[in-house]
């Protein structure tokens, strides 16, 4: 069974598109992420939600929203869709718990995004 | 302001000499460092945190890392490589209890020859 999935794995589109990705774990987890690997590997945090509330909302273009409509789901959602978009989003799972943030996350299998 | 630095881009050794991928961390307070690895087209797979106690710590597949504090490092390393462990390696730090941020190093290839 896959831990963390996100759908779909790959997404080629126009400039200009809004489009969404979606991310779903069964593991139970409190707290899901949202990640941006670029075309050099580098990766950057995105956003995170913890039990539906959002706790990381790194400077990104208002252009992406996350959206959480419970605690395995966490959906992305990018407007207006540019060039320097294209690259792979990673979703990603922990358990937190109430004793601070200190657990592995579990990343999903990617979503390499294509913006032409 | 919390960083990561993997120093090489690549390492390359041959198949059953032992291995070091380096990573040097800056963070106030007391870290959290994980070492993940992504094989090709695929997301991250976790291998190993220091979180407090044996700085010594031991992960999935054989690998393990030391935590020096005094040398603000935590460098992954493995007895013997297998060319199997070819892949991208990446060092992070969460800024212990307080942040639920994880920043990443920028990833070092490590490659494994026959």
């Amino acid at each position: 069974d896959t831990a963390v999935s996100q759908t779909p794995k790959y997404l080629v589109t126009q400039m200009g598109n809004d489009k969404s990705i979606k991310c779903e774990q069964n593991l139970g987890h409190d707290t899901m992420y949202w990640y941006k690997q670029d075309s050099k590997k580098f990766l950057k945090i995105m956003f995170s939600y913890n039990n539906k509330e959002l706790i990381i909302n790194e400077t990104v273009p208002n252009r992406f929203s996350p959206k959480s409509p419970d605690k395995a789901h966490l959906n992305l959602h990018i407007n207006s869709l540019e060039l320097g978009d294209s690259a792979v989003y990673f979703c990603a799972s922990s358990q937190e718990g109430g004793g601070g943030p200190r657990n592995e996350q579990f990343f999903g299998p990617g979503t390499r995004l294509t913006v032409l | 302001a919390q960083s990561v630095a993997q120093p090489e881009d690549q390492v390359n050794v041959a198949e059953g000499n032992p291995l070091t991928v380096k990573c040097t961390y800056s963070v106030s307070g007391n870290p959290y460092l994980f070492w993940y690895v992504q094989y090709p087209n695929r997301g991250l797979q976790f291998l190993l945190k220091y979180i407090t106690g044996d700085n010594l710590v031991k992960g999935s597949y054989g690998f393990e890392a030391e935590f020096n504090k005094s040398q603000t490092s935590f460098h992954l390393k493995k007895p013997s490589a297998l060319v199997s462990d070819s892949s991208l390696y990446f060092c992070a730090v969460r800024q212990g209890d307080s942040s639920y941020k994880l920043i990443f190093g920028s990833g070092t290839r490590l490659l494994v020859r026959p």
